[in-house]
């Protein structure tokens, strides 16, 4: 299996500017989740997905946040408009709990520069 | 929600000594509590996670232990040597669901 994919793996945007992350997950995890990191932050959960539903995005910062998932193997999250304040490494994992392994699989990070 | 307290944020050790690095959760509702391992510039990688049924659980020379009364667990790593030095993180969630990690310990192993 080739894992987490994300795209792309580095982005540098203008302030003002729309972005768009993408992931696709490990296939067959019913589970997706899309995660923030930050120096001053840590690993902050921003919202996660069940069967293609979010569940839970009170993690999500502001409304210029907004993430969908319109299949079981493709997931976007994308600010509009983007921020300096929005530069970080966005991670996205997914997860099969109901395999009895609870383990997260990261992605590789999207590196998010907003000039 | 869950909120995990992880203490130290730093750690220094001499090769050969041992690690340990402790966390708090909130929540009692939590019952699965991993630990990652995040190498510079890489994505966070699971090293080892206990359920709320068990109070410890080892894997060679790292070893996880849970005090579910006290709502703490710890990651103990033997032996150390220089490739341990990254930071970890440990989490805590109810079911897999609704994760909150720590705010991480950066180990670094002198040689």
């Amino acid at each position: 299996d080739a894992g987490v994919i994300q795209s792309p793996r580095h982005e540098v945007t203008e302030m003002g500017q729309e972005v768009t992350l993408r992931c696709k997950p490990i296939s067959g995890h019913d589970y997706l989740f899309w995660y923030r990191q930050t120096m001053m932050r840590g690993l902050e959960l921003l919202i996660y997905f069940n069967n293609n539903v979010p569940i839970d995005d009170s993690g999500m910062p502001e409304d210029r946040f907004s993430a969908k998932m319109p299949n079981a193997s493709f997931s976007t999250l994308k600010i509009q408009p983007s921020e300096p304040r929005d530069s970080a490494v966005y991670f996205c994992a997914s997860s099969s709990p109901g395999t009895g392994n609870y383990e997260q699989y990261f992605g590789p990070g999207t590196r998010l520069t907003v000039t | 929600g869950e909120n995990v307290e992880q203490h130290p944020s730093t750690l220094s050790v001499q090769e050969g000594d041992s690690a340990v690095i402790k966390c708090t959760y909130s929540d009692s509702a939590s019952n699965y509590f991993p630990w990652y391992k995040q190498e510079l510039g890489k994505r966070p990688q699971l090293i080892i996670d206990i359920r709320s049924n068990v109070g410890e659980k080892k894997d060679q020379r790292i070893a996880v232990t849970l005090n579910k009364t006290a709502k703490h667990f710890s990651l103990h790593i033997t032996e150390t040597q220089p490739e341990d030095s990254a930071v970890y993180f440990c989490a805590a969630s109810s079911n897999n669901n609704d994760m909150r990690f720590g705010a991480g310990t950066r180990l670094t192993v002198k040689p």
